[in-house]
């Protein structure tokens, strides 16, 4: 079974500085990945997504993400923080059910402060 | 644009009340739509496989008697909380499963606050 793990609940950086999430997998296949943020009281919206093409994945909002197979790792980046990018993260798999559509496996979160 | 609607985006209810939650996928025909409820400051929880045409499939511990779901066309899923009470109060999110233009990629709506007091 797919499963996700999200390393850390809160992650605090000052604005202009670097922001590093981690998420770890664990999959019997390979899996696509999605990364997701969610503002107060908002819906989600998708960052980016990985589906076994280049490995070196970038969204929006200067968002990337490196699938890294040997460490079952989806690490999410962007190199200067912004105060808008305050909010919930998820890191979330896929998972194939028998009627061949996909079900998410969601990661606990990771709430990111950016710091003035 | 939004592709996943969701009505009403909040709702206040007295406990005993039943709520009903639409969730319209506007631009894709969607045979399989998913429920979801979070609670403050937690992750999604999957409740539910609504199946449109079928049964919907429920999550072990989701009472089905307790949340109705009905997939009657290819847009449209509802979600109904019957006999409401104070601790079905939740933000729920629905999402379609899509094959195009990625394979497996949901797209969610933008949720539902529910309140019962």
């Amino acid at each position: 079974a797919q499963s996700v793990t999200q390393l850390d609940s809160h992650v605090s950086v000052s604005e202009g500085t670097p922001v590093l999430l981690r998420c770890n997998y664990s999959s019997s296949y390979s899996p696509s990945l999605f990364w997701y943020v969610q503002h107060p009281n908002k819906g989600l919206q998708l960052l980016l997504k990985y589906t076994s093409a280049a490995t070196l994945v970038k969204g929006i909002n200067g968002f990337e993400a490196e699938f890294k197979k040997s460490e079952t790792s989806f690490h999410l980046t962007k190199p200067s923080a912004h105060m808008s990018d305050a909010a919930e993260y998820f890191c979330v798999v896929s998972d194939r059910l028998t009627s061949g559509t996909y079900k998410y496996i969601f990661g606990t979160g990771t709430r990111l402060k950016v710091l003035a | 644009g939004a592709v996943v609607s969701q009505h009403p985006s909040w709702v206040i209810c007295k406990s005993g009340t039943s709520v009903k939650i639409e969730c319209r996928s506007l631009d894709f025909q969607a045979t399989t739509m998913f429920w979801y409820r979070q609670f403050p400051k937690q992750s999604l929880m999957l409740m539910a496989t609504s199946n449109e045409g079928s049964k919907a499939t429920y999550e072990q511990g989701v009472e089905k008697d307790k949340f109705l779901i009905n997939h009657a066309s290819l847009t449209l899923s509802t979600l109904t909380v019957t006999s409401a009470h104070p601790e079905d109060s939740s933000f729920y999110i629905c999402s379609d499963a899509r094959t195009r233009p990625v394979d497996n990629e949901q797209f969610f709506g933008p949720g539902t606050r529910l309140t019962v007091l």
